[in-house]
């Protein structure tokens, strides 16, 4: 059975880069869409961006500007940076696999979550 | 983007009655819609894909309806496992974009 598990660094100081990883185990890595989504307690969940087995990355137009999605297909892990981080970057993220079915595209398979604060 | 709007924001049921929970979209998002099921400590669970098929294992007691802008979550005969937070999640493929409601809290009354 799939499963995720993330990790990264849980405080990050103003002005600096958020770093993460999530790691897929029991299921195809090259075959699907990754996801990275945060949740906070103000705008709820909120999605990051993509990585495609294309090998293209979409993201979340609000965060374009400082997000970028990475792949090492070796390892079966994806990753997350987000740069110029503020205290509004405070918030639980999370890893997802994003499911094709029939043509649908939900969020099936989830990491545990990290929870990253923004603070000097 | 399309903005996704949950009512109510809490809803309070006593055991093995059923909910009903609402989800609209600011534009129609056709039949791509989703329901998650949260609870503390943990990450969402996906329960309803494609606005009304149940994803692997959920019970059939949670039902999806819906299509366009208007969207329902009904759980029947709630059980005390059922109390939690439950969001909906549209999607669009062109440009690529997922947005979620607010969440509706589903507490035992």
């Amino acid at each position: 059975q799939m499963q995720l598990q993330q990790w990264g660094a849980g405080l990050v100081k103003p002005s600096e880069t958020l770093s993460l990883t999530c790691a897929v185990s029991g299921g195809s890595f090259n075959s699907n869409y990754w996801s990275w989504i945060r949740q906070t307690p103000g705008k709820g969940l909120e999605w990051i961006g993509e990585f495609s087995q294309t090998g293209t990355t979409n993201y979340n137009p609000a965060l374009k500007s400082r997000v970028t999605i990475s792949v090492d297909t070796s390892k079966s892990q994806f990753s997350l940076k987000m740069t110029s981080v503020t205290a509004s970057d405070t918030a639980l993220y999370f890893c997802a696999r994003v499911a094709f079915i029939s043509g649908y595209y939900p969020f099936d398979i989830w990491g545990q979550g990290t929870m990253v604060t923004v603070s000097s | 983007e399309t903005v996704m709007t949950q009512s109510p924001a809490t809803l309070s049921v006593s055991p093995g009655e059923s909910a009903t929970l609402s989800c609209r979209a600011s534009q129609s998002v056709r039949s791509n819609l989703a329901w998650y099921q949260q609870k503390p400590g943990q990450a969402p669970r996906l329960l309803i894909y494609g606005a009304s098929t149940r994803a692997t294992g959920v019970p059939a007691r949670f039902s999806g309806s819906g299509s366009g802008t208007e969207f329902t979550l009904t759980i029947s005969g709630l059980q005390s496992e059922d109390f939690a937070v439950y969001f909906c999640q549209q999607s669009t493929t062109w440009p690529p974009m997922y947005t979620f409601g607010q969440g509706t809290k589903l507490e035992i009354k």
